[in-house]
């Protein structure tokens, strides 16, 4: 798996759209870009993945650019819920069990 | 839906004793995965089992662990004898085989004194 590189820690006004970098600049072309996230005190939650196109659900967008070494996750309208540790993974699709979680981004939500 | 169930949520015990750590699956999901969490550590991936046989067990610390998965709706991780560098945060997930995101347990707190 390409190693990824994410600010340790981030804060975001509650309402406000939370957007989370993550570096991959050895990412390989049959790479997937996922994200993760963990409540305190939860198991670890899928959000959103993607390749090369923007992707979109109802949790989150996720923003790939065209070079493919990062890419940005962005909770449109952040509540104090979604503060919690957010892992970006980089992986081929298959055997989703086997990612590398790295230390993630701590986003703190504030009212 | 019920998710991954973990038991139990929190274990408490000497340095020494047997610990068994104890999962159910998503039905249906033919692959389990257990994880250990700490803070030094993060999140590693133990071991994991595709239709209930061990694929990959290169992330089990040592002999004093052992994993087993006797049908597709229950696996264990057993710890004996237990020490307090054990102590962490033990995860168990599941999914169907190549599928793209697995789905985790709420996790076993472990503290060996």
């Amino acid at each position: 798996d390409a190693k990824t590189t994410q600010p340790t820690s981030m804060d975001c006004a509650e309402g406000r759209a939370a957007n989370l970098p993550c570096n991959h600049s050895t990412i390989s072309g049959n790479e997937y870009v996922y994200w993760y996230r963990q409540i305190h005190s939860q198991g670890p939650q899928y959000i959103i993945h993607g390749l090369k196109n923007n992707e979109t659900n109802e949790m989150a967008s996720l923003i790939i650019t065209e070079d493919r070494k990062s890419s940005t996750l962005i909770l449109p309208h952040a509540t104090l819920r979604d503060t919690a540790v957010y892992y970006c993974i980089v992986r081929v699709n298959t055997n989703a069990g086997k990612s590398t979680f790295g230390d993630g981004t701590t986003l703190t939500v504030k009212p | 839906d019920a998710g991954v169930i973990q038991s139990p949520r929190h274990e408490v015990t000497e340095m020494g004793q047997e610990v068994t750590l104890r999962c159910k699956p998503i039905s249906g999901h033919n692959s389990l995965f257990w994880y250990r969490q700490t803070m030094m550590r993060g999140l590693e991936l133990l071991i994991y089992f595709n239709n209930n046989v061990p694929i990959d067990d290169s992330g089990m610390p040592e002999d004093r662990f052992s994993a087993k998965m006797p049908n597709a709706s229950f696996s264990t991780l057993k710890i004996q004898p237990s020490e307090p560098r054990d102590s962490a945060v033990y995860f168990c997930a599941s999914s169907t085989t190549g599928a793209n995101t697995i789905y985790f347990g709420e996790g076993s707190w472990l503290t060996v004194v």
